[in-house]
């Protein structure tokens, strides 16, 4: 059964802490995706990765970190420089250019 | 900024009914394009597709049409269920982008019965 996972599904952290979500993918996609997504608001790319060992900033990178050790994981870090961590992440891959993303079912992360 | 954004943000409909949900993109450079659907509080799901050497494509009850002169997307749903009710975003993409997908906004299509 393919597809992409995400865990956990809620966390809940404390202000100044950094913490790790994880994407994994077992459908042999070459990229991987991270979105954030606000309440009523559409998704803004925040790393992505085109091939293992090499990633990208999106438009949103600050206080985000990423690795791209195995093509088929792609964890996240949010870090305490994040300044409104609290959102809806989602993870997402595809095969190459010209193919539709496939996501995962998100992780929703709040911080107080 | 975004170069995809959706017209309306929301758009109710009757059950039974055809809804059309549009979106307008600005990088006449994107030759490939994606629509969504997302429920809440999940991922969203890949609906169509369609590259920019057609116009039209169909699947079932979806259809989406592509204009590239006045670089506008529309999708088509016929005969509106109340498990349509979600939100939809359209995203393109363009080979200066490489994999990356720009986003709009969304809408939210409620369906009544």
């Amino acid at each position: 059964d393919g597809g992409i996972t995400q865990s956990p599904k809620y966390l809940f952290r404390k202000e100044g802490q950094n913490v790790t979500l994880s994407c994994e993918q077992n459908l042999n996609h070459d990229a991987m995706y991270w979105y954030r997504q606000d309440p009523g608001q559409g998704l803004r790319l925040i790393y992505y990765s085109q091939i293992v060992n090499d990633f990208q900033k999106g438009d949103i990178a600050e206080g985000y970190s990423v690795s791209r050790e195995k093509k088929e994981s792609f964890p996240l870090t949010v870090t305490s420089a994040q300044k409104n961590p609290t959102a809806f992440y989602l993870c997402a891959s595809s095969a190459r250019r010209g193919l539709e993303q496939y996501f995962g079912p998100g992780t929703r992360l709040t911080v107080t | 900024g975004e170069s995809v954004g959706l017209h309306l943000p929301t758009l109710s409909v009757q059950e039974g009914d055809n809804s059309i949900i549009n979106c307008a993109y600005s990088n006449s450079a994107s030759d490939y394009f994606i629509w969504y659907k997302q429920e809440s509080g999940k991922g969203p799901q890949f609906i169509i597709d369609i590259r920019s050497n057609m116009d039209k494509r169909q699947g079932q009850r979806v259809t989406v049409l592509l204009n590239k002169t006045v670089k506008h997307l529309s999708l088509q749903i016929a005969a509106t269920q109340p498990g349509d009710s979600a939100v939809y975003f359209c995203a393109e993409n363009s080979k200066q982008a490489g994999t990356a997908l720009i986003f709009g906004k969304g809408t939210t299509l409620s369906v009544s019965s």
